[in-house]
């Protein structure tokens, strides 16, 4: 089965362009988390979605990002203007909530360098 | 809150045991253990219930300590393969995984 799979692996760009980072969770799941992580912070949730309704944004660090997820098969994360302290790996994750113990299935990664 | 984990590094020659800590200063409702190898996205190892229960994958298990607020991850008979980076993630009330949150990670590295 496939699992999470995100694009790009590698972004690489220069301070002030948009950035799009998407993803497609595993058929069937009702959740999908996005997250950031690097070495001072650790891993960061950002946002999460169920049903493809956003249901907790407080880990935005500001208005430049925004998610969305206009299906069950598909999300976005945008950063808009991007800048170099965005520089990380974003990860995005699914998982089917109604059940007990499901674990969170992570994609690759999308590794983000604003120069 | 973000738990704490301890140690942050440990390095162990093959064959050795280490065990890692997750606290957190909140009640938990419950532990998630992951491990990450370098570049790779986090893989699920085991989830663990408030109740004290003890769970295993191949030769690692781990324990929840309810009133220690605190689960513990084992490693026995460590083989190359168990090097990477172990996050536990807690949670401290049931509900959806959106109230995970986790823990800085402990570097396991295994040598020959």
């Amino acid at each position: 089965d496939a699992g999470v799979i995100q694009s790009p692996r590698h972004e690489v760009t220069e301070m002030g362009q948009e950035v799009t980072l998407r993803c497609k969770p595993i058929s069937g799941h009702n959740s999908l988390f996005w997250y950031r992580q690097t070495m001072m912070r650790g891993l960061e949730l950002l946002i999460y979605f169920n049903n493809n309704v956003p249901i907790d944004d407080s880990g935005m660090p500001e208005d430049r990002f925004s998610a969305k997820m206009p299906n069950a098969s598909f999300s976005t994360l945008k950063i808009q203007p991007s800048e170099p302290r965005d520089s990380a790996v974003y990860f995005c994750a699914s998982t089917y909530e109604g059940a007990s113990r499901q674990p969170q299935h992570f994609g690759d990664g999308t590794r983000l360098s604003i120069l | 809150q973000q738990p704490v984990q301890s140690p942050q590094a440990v390095i162990l020659r093959e064959g050795e045991d280490a065990v890692i800590n997750c606290s957190s200063s909140k009640a938990l409702y419950s532990v998630h253990w992951y491990r990450q190898k370098h570049g790779e996205a986090p893989v699920f190892l085991m989830i663990l219930l408030k109740g004290g229960e003890q769970k295993g994958h191949e030769k690692i298990s781990a324990s929840f300590n309810e009133k220690k607020q605190q689960s513990s991850l084992y490693l026995t008979a460590s083989q190359l393969s168990y090097s990477g980076t172990y996050f536990c993630g807690a949670q401290n009330y049931g509900g959806s995984q959106g109230n995970l949150i986790f823990g800085k990670g402990t570097k396991l590295s295994v040598k020959p």
